[in-house]
């Protein structure tokens, strides 16, 4: 079956960089799209179709996807982006999700 | 503003048949643009797709759950529902339903989550 792979944690000062790496075999063939989740809540969709924002997502959220990997970067880290970060894909008519990666802002 | 709101009993036995109601309020499950979906997450662990359903009564389901597994729709109460029989332990988890768009194929809204734990 498909498996997407993501790193455990990331880690990141506020207002620095964040980027987060989501890989699978030829991912860039498929679009990619990604999902915020904080403790005790559902997931939020925060970029789908590779780098397209939902309204209401900040512009610091930005997607992009290339042969074996998808990246969510965030620009400018603030404390409430703290959060597990899960990427998604379909393959063979089924959606699949990454393994997950938390983002510390500190 | 489309809200999901999931329902059902919080504990089932094992070997039973785990059942779950997901209602949807301020939006029509008839909506051609959208497909309606479950989605569930262990504890600590990542998510799983369980499958989706479309107004009509076509589904499409996760092949590594298709024989445990039935969804399906009720227009008339805005409901679509989830069952999964012959249920162990390791089904425990938070159950999600979630909207999925016809046209980009993304989850771009989800329920609060049920969480179903299995136990004798």
């Amino acid at each position: 079956s498909y498996e997407l792979t993501q790193p455990p944690s990331v880690s990141v000062s506020p207002g620095q960089t964040a980027s987060i790496t989501c890989s699978g075999d030829n991912l860039g063939d498929k679009y990619a799209c990604w999902y915020q989740q904080k403790p005790g809540q559902s997931p939020v969709l925060v970029i789908y179709q590779d780098d397209k924002r939902p309204s209401g997502i900040p512009e610091r959220f930005s997607g992009s996807n290339s042969g074996n990997t998808a990246t969510l970067t965030i620009s400018g880290a603030q404390t409430m982006d703290e959060a597990d970060y899960f990427c998604q894909a379909w393959d063979s008519s089924t959606a699949v999700f990454g393994t997950g990666t938390k983002v510390t802002v500190l | 503003q489309v809200q999901l709101q999931e329902s059902g009993p919080g504990l089932v036995k094992p070997s039973e048949t785990l059942s779950l109601t997901c209602s949807v309020s301020g939006g029509s499950v008839s909506s051609p643009t959208y497909y309606w979906s479950w989605i569930r997450q262990p504890p600590g662990k990542k998510l799983e797709y369980f499958g989706y359903i479309y107004y009509s009564g076509t589904t499409n389901y996760n092949p590594s759950l298709r024989s445990r597994v039935t969804i399906s729709i009720d227009t008339s109460t805005n409901q679509f529902s989830l069952k999964l029989y012959s249920v162990t332990a390791a089904d425990t988890a938070i159950y999600f339903c979630a909207r999925t768009t016809a046209s980009g194929y993304y989850f771009d809204l989800w329920g609060q989550g049920a969480l179903v734990t299995v136990s004798s």
